[in-house]
């Protein structure tokens, strides 16, 4: 069955560090990868989206994501972190047989100062 | 340019009540999507409507619970019998292509008590 596993649950790290979320995915095909970032009290907002073409996608925020397809691998990138960043992040594939979003369980993000 | 809304923001209910949850897309967009997101479970699909079609339907978790969708646009979450494992964060998205990128609402949290 398809799915999107984040292994890291909980990572904190220092403001003006880098940053790396890790995301695999189970898909039979190309898959339709994106992050999602979600505030406190917030909705989901989109950060960066993949379909095809070039392996490494910019978003908003200052974020990139680079798809690996030989590691299954959509990890989530950020050179300098800010406070502001600290939130959850949420990987997801679309479903092969339909449209509807296979979520990750999420990463909580903590930027310490 | 207004997002997807949802009411209520909160809304709390006795168990075996009935409630309903509504949410309006972005004008113009065919593809409305309804997720819930819960501590235990993540984020996850419920329903998914084309126009006022609904041709995925597989998230949905019992026969409690049914969705419309009228003129394109509005759509209702119905949950009859609440029980306490309903008790989350509903959540609805719109698309304005199918796989395109889905934006979300701010949900609707239900606390059935």
């Amino acid at each position: 069955a398809q799915s999107v596993t984040q292994p890291d649950i909980h990572i904190t790290v220092s403001e003006g560090a880098s940053l790396e979320l890790r995301c695999n995915y189970s898909y039979g095909a190309t898959p339709y990868l994106f992050w999602y970032v979600q505030s406190p009290g917030q909705g989901l907002q989109l950060l960066l989206k993949y379909f095809s073409g070039d392996t490494l996608v910019q978003g908003i925020k200052g974020f990139e994501a680079e798809f690996k397809r030989s590691q299954s691998s959509f990890n989530l990138r950020k050179p300098s972190v800010h406070w502001s960043d600290a939130a959850e992040y949420f990987c997801a594939v679309v479903k092969q047989a339909g449209t509807a979003l296979i979520f990750g369980k999420g990463t909580t993000l903590s930027v310490s100062s | 340019g207004a997002g997807v809304s949802q009411s209520p923001s909160n809304k709390v209910t006795e168990k075996g009540k009935d409630v309903e949850l509504r949410c309006d897309p972005i004008s113009g967009h065919t593809a409305l999507y309804w997720y819930r997101q819960s501590l235990g479970q993540g984020l996850e699909f419920l329903i998914y409507f084309q126009g006022n079609s609904a041709p995925d339907k597989s998230g949905l978790p019992s026969d409690r619970f049914s969705a419309e969708r009228t003129g394109g646009s509005v759509s209702t979450l119905t949950i009859q019998r609440t029980q306490q494992e309903d008790s989350a964060v509903y959540l609805c998205a719109s698309s304005l292509q199918v796989r395109g990128e889905q934006f979300f609402g701010p949900g609707t949290r239900l606390t059935v008590l």
